[in-house]
């Protein structure tokens, strides 16, 4: 079956430090890869995506690139701020119905 | 845009009490699929629906029912409570797609007592 491992947190970085969320997956087809981020109290918010192999997926300053050879799709982003504090989750879906495979969640605290 | 509307926010249930949580979507998306989120667990798929009509088991469905009589709308049926139900729960929404993202609603909080 499919899997989605990340890092343990809580991640805790002083503002401007640079930030890398450990993601790797396991999947019996080709999935297409997401990072979801939820912030205190919300739903999950799409942040950055990629369908194919090489794929770069980016959005406010994050990006995350689809490595098929290591199966992993690492969040990055070089300077972090307070406002970026939030769940992050690495999720797949290889199914044709959107349906999603989630990572455990790493919660990042930036202090000012 | 509405987007994904989940109803109600918070709410306290006894054990084997039987309730409905609501889930409407106004982006006439043909996915939607229920989720509940649990400490150190990430999001778990509880049950799914590919259109009017369809629905299918997820990874945790035991303990939940669901029907889809509408496009808009796919409620989540708790037929007889159990804290192991208490929980955060999610409806998504998302087009007929695999590579687009889903629109996640803002969360009910269910505690059973």
């Amino acid at each position: 079956g499919n899997s989605v491992t990340q890092m343990e947190g809580p991640v805790t970085l002083s503002e401007e430090a640079f930030l890398t969320i450990n993601c790797t997956y396991t999947a019996t087809g080709y999935p297409s890869l997401f990072w979801y981020v939820q912030y205190p109290g919300e739903g999950l918010q799409l942040l950055l995506k990629a369908t194919k192999a090489d794929d770069k997926g980016s959005n406010k300053g994050f990006e995350a690139t689809y490595r098929k050879e290591t199966t992993s799709f690492h969040l990055e982003k070089g300077s972090v701020q307070v406002s970026d504090s939030a769940v992050y989750f690495c999720a797949l879906s290889d199914s044709g119905y959107s349906t999603l495979t989630f990572g455990k969640g790493t919660m990042l605290l930036v202090s000012p | 845009n509405a987007g994904v509307t989940q109803t109600p926010k918070f709410q306290v249930l006894k054990t084997g009490q039987s309730m409905t949580l609501q889930c409407a979507q106004d982006m006439n998306h043909e996915y939607m699929s229920w989720y509940r989120q649990d400490p150190g667990m990430g999001l778990r798929l509880i049950h799914y629906s590919v259109g009017a009509g369809i629905t299918d088991q997820g990874e945790v469905p035991n303990g939940y029912n669901v029907s889809r009589s509408t496009t808009e709308d796919f409620p989540l049926r708790l037929l007889s409570a159990a804290p192991s139900q208490t929980s955060v729960y999610f409806c998504a929404s998302s087009p007929s797609n695999r590579n687009t993202e889903a629109f996640f609603g803002q969360g009910t909080r269910l505690t059973v007592v």
